[in-house]
């Protein structure tokens, strides 16, 4: 597609549940971002792909949070056990990172994220 | 932690130019300016960046300071679909770190 896909747009489910999200970035970025939005607060970086390995996981707030990208294109970000406190809107962004410098903008472009509701 | 220091809120009225300041008093010099503005439930969207040459485009220009310790966003006619947080970033374009999010600026843009 032309831009970042998220899905799903909008889940609601019981503590204590497992979720999945799903990212796919823009055809041919190698660069992938996961981020949180919780109501009313700033964006909170998450962990970062380059390629299938995430360099920078640093993000990521426990255990319960894992991440996986295969063949360098769709990303899937996981919540175990979910609380209450997780319930957040999930941003995506992708970016082109090239093998030549001049070659990376450094733009990051974002889906429209998941919106996770944890009753 | 965010490099950058900007302020909570702005109002402009509609058509006027909206001038959103942003300070970055610790950039290093591999580092640009990055802008991004974020309208109400919908994922960040990338406005304009600079190294240190004043830059323009369809969205906007960027005005950076001599020294690069500051930064200005302008919006020249600003309008009603304006309104948003904007959020000023510095990092270097590698692209292998994350981009770091602060508060931004609440703009809102009135008729």
């Amino acid at each position: 597609g032309a831009g970042v896909s998220q899905s799903p747009s909008n889940k609601v489910t019981e503590k204590g549940k497992d979720v999945e999200l799903r990212c796919d970035p823009i055809s041919g970025h190698t660069a992938l971002y996961w981020y949180r939005q919780s109501l009313g607060q700033g964006l909170e970086f998450l962990i970062y792909f380059q390629g299938n390995s995430a360099p920078d996981k640093s993000g990521l707030p426990s255990d319960r949070f894992s991440a996986e990208r295969t063949g360098g294109s769709v990303s899937t970000l996981t919540i175990q056990r979910t609380q209450q406190e997780d319930s957040a809107v999930y941003l995506c962004a992708s970016s082109f990172r090239g093998q030549i410098y001049l070659e990376n903008t450094g733009e990051l472009f974002f889906g429209e994220g998941s919106r996770l509701t944890v009753l | 932690d965010a490099k950058t220091t900007q302020p909570t809120s702005m109002d402009c009225a509609e058509g006027r130019a909206a001038n959103l300041p942003c300070n970055h008093s610790t950039i290093s010099g591999n580092e640009y300016v990055y802008w991004y503005r974020q309208i109400h439930s919908q994922g960040p969207q990338y406005i304009i960046h600079g190294l240190k040459n004043n830059e323009t485009n369809e969205m906007a220009s960027l005005i950076i300071t001599e020294d690069r310790k500051s930064s200005t966003l302008i919006l020249p006619h600003a309008t009603l679909r304006d309104t948003a947080v904007y959020y000023c970033i510095v990092r270097g374009r590698s692209g292998n770190t994350p981009l770091v999010f602060g508060k931004g600026t609440r703009l809102s843009v009135i008729a």
